[in-house]
């Protein structure tokens, strides 16, 4: 079955190093979508991505880098210039406009 | 205030009550989704409606475009029905907006 897959589940990180989450998805969609989920907050988007090559900031970009070279890979950095990044971190993508969202199951990245 | 409010925050049921989560939101919108988040973590996709109702199980979904309301029902619930319920708002060029979500949970 075509799906959404993030990896790894659980990540931890010391403070002032980089740590790179993977979304891989095999539903052959264009655009590609990255959110940050903390505690009694909703889902803010961080970067997305609607076609290969290109990508855009969200809502809370700074502090956070992806790559969209492959149609099926987006790859999202936390880089040391992310103040807060304890939280839990979900990849989505779709096939377009008018179109429904396939959420991966998320990675919840602790910064120790 | 949020673009997207969800009520009730939290809600605990018995097994077999009729469950009603509301979504009002503030902006122009091409689409209103419904996901349901559970306790791992994943988000499933339930609906994504315009207009109108959409049915599938014991799930049901509805959207006024006038009042910029849109509630999900869920018809003799079960405790495997417990999870977060989150209302989203597509404002177009696939920008979510999403609510805090509904916590819900049924008692066997």
């Amino acid at each position: 079955d075509g799906g959404i897959t993030q990896s790894p589940k659980y990540l931890f990180r010391k403070e002032g190093q980089n740590v790179t989450l993977s979304c891989e998805q095999n539903l052959n969609h264009d655009a590609m979508y990255w959110y940050r989920q903390d505690p009694g907050q909703g889902l803010r988007l961080i970067y997305y991505s609607q076609i290969v090559n290109d990508f855009q900031k969200g809502d809370i970009a700074e502090g956070y880098s992806v790559s969209r070279e492959k149609k099926e890979s987006f790859p999202l950095t936390v880089t040391s210039a992310q103040k807060n990044p304890t939280a839990f971190y979900l990849c989505a993508s779709s096939r377009g406009v008018n179109y429904g969202y396939t959420f991966g199951s998320g990675t919840r990245l602790t910064v120790v | 205030k949020n673009e997207v409010e969800q009520s009730p925050q939290n809600l605990t049921a018995q097994e077999g009550e009729f469950i009603t989560i509301n979504c009002s939101y503030s902006v122009g919108i091409s689409a209103l989704h419904w996901l349901q988040q559970h306790p791992g973590g994943g988000i499933v996709s339930l609906f994504m409606l315009s207009s109108g109702k959409k049915k599938h199980g014991r799930l049901i979904a509805t959207i006024n475009i006038q009042e910029k309301h849109s509630s999900l029902h869920i018809t003799a619930s079960h405790p495997r029905d417990s999870a977060v319920y989150i209302c989203a708002v597509d404002q177009g060029a696939q920008k979510l907006v999403f609510g805090q979500g509904t916590r819900l949970t049924i008692n066997p």
